[in-house]
Formats: C-alpha cells, structure tokens, sequence
C-alpha cells in the first residue's frame, strides 16, 4: 500500500509539552503534506515538505523529511489543549494526481 | 470566507435506499476529491475530478457508487442500493493544482448510517 503510517497511534501530553509524531511511506515521493482533524470537522491542511527540503518550519510546527528513511516527523512544540486533535501525513498516489492518507495519530493535550 | 460546503451534514437511511451527497468545492479550485473516512479503514481515496472531468474513480465499489461533476459548482456522490456497510463520513475536499502538491480544502463531510 502506499498509504503512509503514522506512529504513535494515540499519544497523551501535558500542556506546555512537546509531541513527536512520526510517519513512515512505502515509495519515492516528491512531496509530503500533515493536515490536522478536530473532532467531527474535516481535516485541515498544516504544512507541505518537499522532497528536496530536510526540514520546514511553521509557528510551533517543525516538520522533517527523511527521503533515505521514507520518514517525516511533526513537531509541536509547547502544546496546548487546543492542539488536541488527530494529525494525519498524506502521501502522492502512484500517479502523482491526489494525496493517499494515513491513519492518523491522536493527540490529547491534558490542561 | 471560502470554504467547501457539503449537504447534508448527516443522513440515516434504510438498507436498499439511494443516497447522494452533495459537494459545493471552493469557488476557482479545479480539483475535486471524494474520500471515505472508517474507525477501520482510515480515509480512503474513492475518486477525485480535474476541471470536471473524472481522473480515477478505482477506489469506488462501481456496482452500487457513482460520482459526477455536472458543473463546476456541484460534485455528487451517489450510492444505490446502500449497504450498512457504506456507513461512514464521506468527506469532498477541493485544491488548485495539477499534481500531488495540491493542498487539499476539506468539507465538514457527510455522516452516513445505514441501518
């Protein structure tokens, strides 16, 4: 499958944490994107990471991409409850037209 | 304030019903997808159109899901017979672009029980 894999599947921090998610892919990809889904809302897009970029950063988010090891990372530095949410990486389809997701990793930020 | 509206909201229905669902994409956006969201299966890529015209639909069940784009303003996902197997939240999300750098600009989905 070309469906990318986040790890953990479900992670529980205090505010003022940092959280690490992580996603791992199958094939080459020339680009990777985390969207973020509020509970019963549609997802919304965080960031894009290109192939050729090793690290991108926006606000309290630092993404990294590791083409050698198929693998990204979302940073969220300082958590807040607010960023309570499932958090998604999605991956080009094999003919690069539409963007394959994870299952996501769910995040819960405890006050 | 642009965003992509999808009716309705939620719809229960009886097995061997039809349904169809409706997608408003963001005015200008030339992409539209239909994804499929599970506890099981996560989101699911079902089809997705460029400038109307349909691109992939493989994800879909072709027996019983259809899906169109009769102008530029309305995408429809339709499902006859529906199955309580089908129960899901179908999400549309429309992009600008021609290409896997697409940002996608999901809808508040549709949540389906077939009962």
């Amino acid at each position: 499958s070309q469906q990318g894999e986040e790890d953990p599947q479900a992670l529980s921090i205090q505010e003022g944490e940092n959280a690490t998610m992580n996603c791992s892919y199958k094939t080459s990809i020339n680009n990777l994107q985390w969207y973020r889904q509020n509970s019963g809302r549609g997802l919304v897009h965080l960031i894009l990471i290109r192939s050729n970029e090793r690290e991108k950063h926006s606000g309290r988010l630092r993404v990294t991409l590791d083409t050698s090891k198929k693998s990204s990372s979302l940073l969220i530095t300082a958590s807040r409850a607010a960023d309570t949410a499932s958090y998604f990486c999605a991956t080009p389809n094999q003919a690069g037209t539409a963007l394959i997701f994870g299952k996501g990793t769910t995040l819960s930020v405890s006050s | 304030d642009a965003r992509v509206t999808q009716t309705p909201r939620h719809k229960v229905t009886e097995m061997g019903q039809e349904v169809t669902m409706r997608c408003q994409p963001i005015l200008g956006h030339n992409t539209v997808f239909w994804y499929r969201q599970t506890m099981m299966q996560g989101l699911e890529l079902l089809a997705y159109f460029r400038n109307r015209a349909p691109l992939d639909d493989s994800g879909m069940p072709k027996d019983r899901f259809s899906a169109e784009m009769p102008d530029a303003t309305l995408a429809t996902l339709k499902i006859q017979p529906s199955e309580p197997r089908d129960s899901a939240v179908y999400f549309c999300a429309s992009g600008l672009g021609a290409g896997s750098y697409t940002e996608a600009f999901f809808g508040q989905g549709t949540r389906l029980t077939v009962v």
